[in-house]
């Protein structure tokens, strides 16, 4: 059954630094989503991304978040200038086109730790 | 604007027993209900959604739910709990005029299975 693949599973990082965290969507999903977790909080939304352009983003997504699609396969969440509270775990999601109000797909994860 | 309350952080049954899991939502307009299922250290899998039509649903591993509008809630039901049903659940709503789907979690419901 094809998934959602996300690279790196875990990454730690110095506070200022730059991340990237990489996200295989499944082949024919056209709508991507990025959330994120804080240990012990809930899955909360950051940004959907549709047709090489940002859909929607929540307050959190602020200027140091960026996403991209830089091919065909690819989609990746930067965070420009890493804090403390970036410390989370990343979840990359896709919906195919004709459920995209119903089912997204999750990744297993990326746990980021920022020192 | 739309919220997910999940009633109970935790929620310990033994292993046999009914299995119960609270979720109330919050939305503007019609919604789209769905419950996922996350097993330590993975991400998270989709157990069953609410689109439209039946207002049971039943999903994975033997669960179900039932979509409760006058009461706006999305319970989650299984008859006998199984060992391998610990694990946390998430339940979440997203609005059927909101473009590219985004999903608002609960805070989520660990649920221990006692031997």
């Amino acid at each position: 059954e094809p998934e959602v693949t996300q690279t790196p599973s875990h990454q730690v990082t110095q506070m200022g630094q730059e991340v990237i965290l990489r996200c295989v969507p499944i082949s024919n999903h056209l709508y991507f989503y990025w959330y994120r977790q804080i240990l012990g909080q809930k899955v909360e939304f950051l940004v959907s991304f549709y047709n090489n352009e940002i859909s929607e983003k929540s307050e959190i997504f602020d200027d140091q978040f960026s996403v991209e699609r830089p091919d065909g396969s690819n989609f990746t969440l930067k965070i420009r200038s890493t804090k403390l509270e970036d410390s989370a775990m990343y979840f990359c999601a896709s919906s195919h086109p004709r459920d995209t109000r119903e089912t997204q797909y999750f990744g297993p994860g990326t746990r980021l730790l920022v020192l | 604007a739309q919220s997910v309350t999940q009633l109970g952080s935790h929620v310990s049954v033994s292993e046999g027993a009914l299995v119960l899991l609270r979720c109330n939502y919050s939305s503007s307009v019609p919604p789209y209900l769905f419950w996922y299922v996350q097993y330590p250290n993975q991400g998270l899998q989709l157990l069953l959604k609410y689109t439209t039509g039946a207002t049971l649903v039943k999903g994975i591993n033997g669960f179900e739910a039932e979509f409760k509008k006058s009461e706006t809630s999305f319970h989650l039901t299984k008859p006998s709990a199984h060992m391998s049903d610990a694990a946390e659940y998430f339940c979440a709503v997203s609005g059927r005029s909101n473009q590219g789907g985004k999903l608002i979690f609960g805070q989520g419901t660990e649920l221990s299975v006692k031997p």
